[in-house]
């Protein structure tokens, strides 16, 4: 089955800094990688997805980048604030998939 | 507004007690999901149903019971076999589950605590 590494477990940044989060996937037939934002209490949110046909996206200051021959892909966060600190999860999932496969999860800290 | 629906929040629970807590979508989405998340932990399935009256096991299911009679309701009952039953129970729904990648959205949570 698939499997997702997650990487660093926690992140520590300066306000105002950038964060990236790197996931790798081990299964060539998953096309589709959302990002789950979590804070403390409350259930994931989707912030942003991408698909496999494409390379980057972004929204504001959030960003995910995909590469489907290293298979891996990547959250990227500017101008971090102190609310983006949170819990970030990556995951993947396949057309034939019947559940989504989600990684170990991103503790970001953004010091004020 | 749509969404995912859990309660109660927070339930408190004796040893050798069942409890049930309940997900209800309007999303209109076919499948539906149970993850347990302990403390500084990941996300592990329970349960998940692609479409009505049909569920399976994911992969920490002992102790778990679930059922699917309704499209938007998928209830999971903590049985008083499962060990260690504290953490934090997370259900989700997405628009199509073994076809398809539609996005999976998560309800609030509900926090069980044995005493």
């Amino acid at each position: 089955g698939e499997n997702v590494e997650q990487h660093p477990s926690t992140l520590s940044v300066q306000e105002g800094d950038s964060a990236v989060i790197k996931c790798t996937y081990s299964d060539s037939a998953s096309n589709y990688f959302p990002w789950y934002k979590q804070e403390l209490g409350k259930g994931p949110q989707l912030i942003i997805d991408i698909r496999s046909n494409v390379g980057e996206k972004k929204d504001q200051r959030i960003a995910v980048t995909l590469n489907k021959t290293a298979k891996h892909f990547s959250l990227h966060i500017t101008e971090t604030q102190p609310e983006d600190s949170a819990v970030y999860f990556c995951a993947a999932k396949g057309y034939n998939f019947n559940k989504f496969y989600f990684g170990s999860g991103t503790k970001l800290n953004v010091k004020p | 507004d749509g969404g995912i629906t859990q309660s109660p929040k927070y339930l408190f629970r004796k040893e050798g007690q069942n409890v049930t807590l309940s997900c209800e979508q309007n999303l209109n989405h076919d499948a539906m999901y149970w993850y347990r998340q302990d403390p500084g932990q990941g996300l592990r399935l329970i349960y998940y149903s692609q479409i009505v009256n049909d569920f399976q096991k994911g992969d920490i299911a002992e102790g778990y019971s679930v059922s699917r009679e309704k499209k938007e309701s998928f209830p999971l009952t903590v049985t008083s076999a499962q060990k260690n039953p504290t953490a934090f129970y997370l259900c989700a729904s997405s628009i199509a589950g073994g076809r398809g990648t539609g996005e999976l959205f998560f309800g609030e949570g509900s926090r069980l605590t044995v005493l």
